[in-house]
C-alpha cells in the first residue's frame, strides 16, 4: 500500500486563486519531496523539505511539513492554467530512490 | 544537457510475452530507479540500482528484473507479461541515491499487454 495519501483528490479553482493540496504519511522519513506530472508523464520535481524544516518556499509554492502529524501540504498561489497537472508528495525513509508515493491530487485550473 | 530518455515510449504486448525497456540516465547520475505507474494511481518503487548493483527492490514479483551496466544506463525486463502489467513504467535517475537528493524522471514507458 501507497506510504502517503493525497487529500482531496480532485481539486478545481479559477486562475489567479490558490490551491492547497495536503499529503499524510504512516512511517518515519528523511524528506519529503512534491512532484508535478503533466499528462501521465514524467514527474516533475518541485520542492524538498527535510524532517528538520517546518517550511519552504520555491517561487509560487510553499511547503509545509509537521512531522508529529506526518503530514505535509502544498500551497500553490496565484494558480495558472499551467499549473493544472497532477501533484505527489513522496516520502524518503531510506534514500531518494527509493521514495514512496500517494496516488495525488488533480490540479484543474480554468482561465 | 538530455534528461533521463526512455524507450521505447509506447509497446503493446500480448500476455505471456516479455518486454525489455531501456533508461538512460543523466550524465554523471550514478542511481538509477524504476518505478509502475497504473493509471490513477501514484508510482510505485520496484528497484534501484547503484553502481551496477541493487541497492533496493520493492513488492513485485520475481517475474521483474533489472539491471545497471558499466554506463549507468539500465533496463528493466519482465516475463510472462500479465495484463495487471498495462502501466507507465517510469525511470528515475539521482547522482548517488543518498537521501535528499533530487530524483530526476523520463518520461516513460506506456506498456499496454492485451
Amino acid at each position: 500500500s501507497q506510504q502517503g495519501e493525497e487529500d482531496p483528490q480532485a481539486l478545481s479553482i479559477q486562475e489567479g486563486e490558490n490551491a492547497t493540496m495536503n499529503c499524510s504519511y504512516k512511517t518515519s522519513i528523511n524528506n519529503l519531496q512534491w512532484y508535478r506530472q503533466n499528462s501521465g508523464r514524467g514527474l516533475v520535481h518541485l520542492i524538498l523539505i527535510r524532517s528538520n524544516e517546518r517550511e519552504k518556499h520555491s517561487g509560487r509554492l510553499r511547503v509545509t511539513l509537521d512531522t508529529s502529524k506526518k503530514s505535509s501540504s502544498l500551497l500553490i498561489t496565484a494558480s495558472r492554467a499551467a499549473d493544472t497537472a497532477s501533484y505527489f508528495c513522496a516520502t524518503d525513509a531510506d534514500n531518494a530512490g527509493k521514495s514512496t508515493f500517494g496516488d495525488g491530487t488533480t490540479l484543474t485550473v480554468k482561465p | 544537457d538530455a534528461g533521463v530518455t526512455q524507450s521505447p515510449t509506447h509497446l503493446i504486448k500480448t500476455r505471456g510475452q516479455q518486454v525489455t525497456l531501456r533508461c538512460s540516465p543523466i550524465s554523471g547520475h550514478k542511481s538509477v530507479s524504476w518505478y509502475q505507474q497504473v493509471l490513477g494511481q501514484g508510482p510505485q518503487f520496484i528497484f534501484q540500482y547503484y553502481e551496477k548493483e541493487e541497492r533496493g527492490r520493492g513488492n513485485f514479483p520475481d517475474r521483474f528484473s533489472a539491471r545497471q551496466f558499466p554506463n549507468y544506463s539500465s533496463e528493466l525486463n519482465v516475463n510472462a507479461l500479465l495484463l495487471g502489467d498495462s502501466a507507465l513504467y517510469l525511470c528515475a535517475s539521482s547522482l548517488r541515491g543518498n537521501p535528499n537528493e533530487k530524483l530526476f524522471f523520463g518520461s516513460g514507458t506506456q506498456l499496454s499487454v492485451l
